[in-house]
């Protein structure tokens, strides 16, 4: 079956700390991974996908097909960080659906 | 910019109502999606269409029913509203076949059933 499994649904931490939002992934085959983000009062939207393996706003995010994780990363969180962050998979001939974790709220603290 | 609009914002509906959520997309997109976020749940898929008049059921369709009689309308549609359809229903679309999966998503509609 197809899941994606955010194990925290707080993590709070300090300005300037490092981050790292755990997502793991329950696929056969080779899935399409994403992370997107919500500010408060604002929409769902990309925040980056595997495939691109860019850097934005400085999160990064390794897919590991071993331990089939997809943990985002950023060296020092920002305020402007604090957010809801969802975890996606896309699998073959999905249609453009996805399957979403849970979510995990990041409080960046001053 | 893909726009995605939701035409209500916030609903209170009473229960055993009729309720009608309707998303219009303006990219031309093929596919669309409602989801349903709830704390601590995430988003749950109920519905989505990749074409006119198509649809197929997402993870939890029990007690929705969608419409797609135009390729930018995806209506979400609760026949008889019940308590525990209390939520916020999130509407999207995206090329159809890209496999990008960048979804673009609307506000947001908060349905509140009494």
């Amino acid at each position: 079956a197809q899941r994606v499994t955010q194990p925290e649904k707080l993590l709070s931490v300090f300005k300037g700390a490092p981050v790292e939002l755990k997502c793991n992934y329950s696929y056969s085959g080779s899935p399409e991974l994403f992370w997107y983000v919500q500010y408060s009062r604002q929409r769902l939207q990309l925040l980056l996908r595997h495939i691109s393996r860019e850097s934005i706003k400085g999160f990064t995010a390794d897919l590991n097909k071993g331990e089939t994780s997809f943990h985002l990363k950023k060296p020092f969180a920002q305020e402007e960080d604090s957010a809801m962050y969802y975890c996606a998979l896309s699998g073959k001939g999905s249609q453009g659906n996805l399957i979403f974790g849970k979510g995990t709220k990041l409080s960046v603290k001053p | 910019d893909v726009k995605v609009t939701q035409s209500s914002r916030y609903l209170v509906k009473r229960t055993g109502e009729k309720v009608f959520l309707e998303c219009v997309q303006d990219m031309d997109h093929e596919n669309m999606f409602w989801y349903r976020q709830d704390p601590g749940l995430g988003l749950r898929l109920i519905y989505f269409s990749y074409d006119v008049k198509m649809k197929e059921k997402g993870d939890i369709p029990e007690g929705y029913s969608v419409s797609r009689e135009k390729k930018e309308r995806f209506s979400l549609i609760l026949e008889s509203a019940s308590t525990n359809q209390t939520s916020m229903y999130l509407c999207a679309s995206t090329l159809s076949g890209t496999g990008t999966g960048e979804l673009f998503f609307g506000e947001g509609s908060r349905l509140t059933v009494l």
